[in-house]
């Protein structure tokens, strides 16, 4: 099992781009969520999933959009990038939505300029 | 709103003991505990249900006190190898979400 995979490790963009953050598991996870990650900040939940077709709202969702079509896949979406963006996103998935190890993917290093 | 967790940072020798503490404002289903070592992502500790049951899978040992909504993490005889920080999460009854803390940077030295 390669578990939690997140593409692209990197990115750079420029404010006003768009991009998205691929995450996918072959774990048969139903539940799948998005993480940003900033100095002192420790993690925050974006955006959240119980299973395919369902997504919800986290603490910070601002500015960010999710889909889930698959239960495998679960993409994050910066409809226009903001220097206030630039973080380490991390998406992470668990067998159910509560008290479930949750298992990370390795993290997307993002700075917008 | 994140639970709060103290100390922010330590520096032990080997060999030494600590704990790490995590507290909420809500009446708390469970409380989780990972590790993150830089640059990496953040790995699974051990999970503390609401009725006494934990689950984990590592050589680290933690309580949960349901009345007052705090939990804490316990490390014994510190080895190099706990470097990193360490992230409380709780989840609190009817909410699907798992809330982090901001961290306790932990330090090992020879």
């Amino acid at each position: 099992n390669a578990g939690v995979t997140q593409t692209p490790k990197f990115q750079v963009l420029k404010t006003g781009q768009s991009m998205t953050l691929q995450c996918a598991q072959d774990m048969n996870h139903e539940y799948m969520s998005w993480y940003r990650q900033d100095p002192g900040m420790g993690l925050r939940l974006i955006h959240y999933s119980v299973g395919a077709g369902i997504t919800d709202q986290g603490e910070v969702p601002n500015g960010y959009n999710v889909s889930r079509s698959t239960t495998e896949d679960f993409p994050l979406r910066l409809l226009s990038a903001a220097p206030s963006q630039t973080s380490v996103y991390f998406c992470a998935s668990s067998y159910g939505a509560e008290a479930y190890e949750q298992y990370f993917g390795p993290g997307t290093r993002l700075t917008v300029t | 709103q994140q639970p709060v967790q103290s100390p922010q940072a330590v520096i032990l020798r080997e060999g030494e003991d600590a704990v790490i503490n995590c507290s909420s404002s809500k009446a708390l289903y469970s409380v989780h505990w990972y590790r993150q070592k830089h640059g990496e992502a953040p790995v699974f500790l051990m999970i503390l249900l609401k009725g006494g049951e934990q689950k984990g899978h590592e050589k680290i040992s933690a309580s949960f006190n349901e009345k007052k909504q705090q939990s804490s993490l316990y490390l014994t005889a510190s080895q190099l190898s706990y470097s990193g920080t360490y992230f409380c999460g709780t989840e609190d009854f009817g909410n699907e979400k798992l809330t982090f803390g901001t961290g306790t940077r932990l330090t090992i030295i020879p």
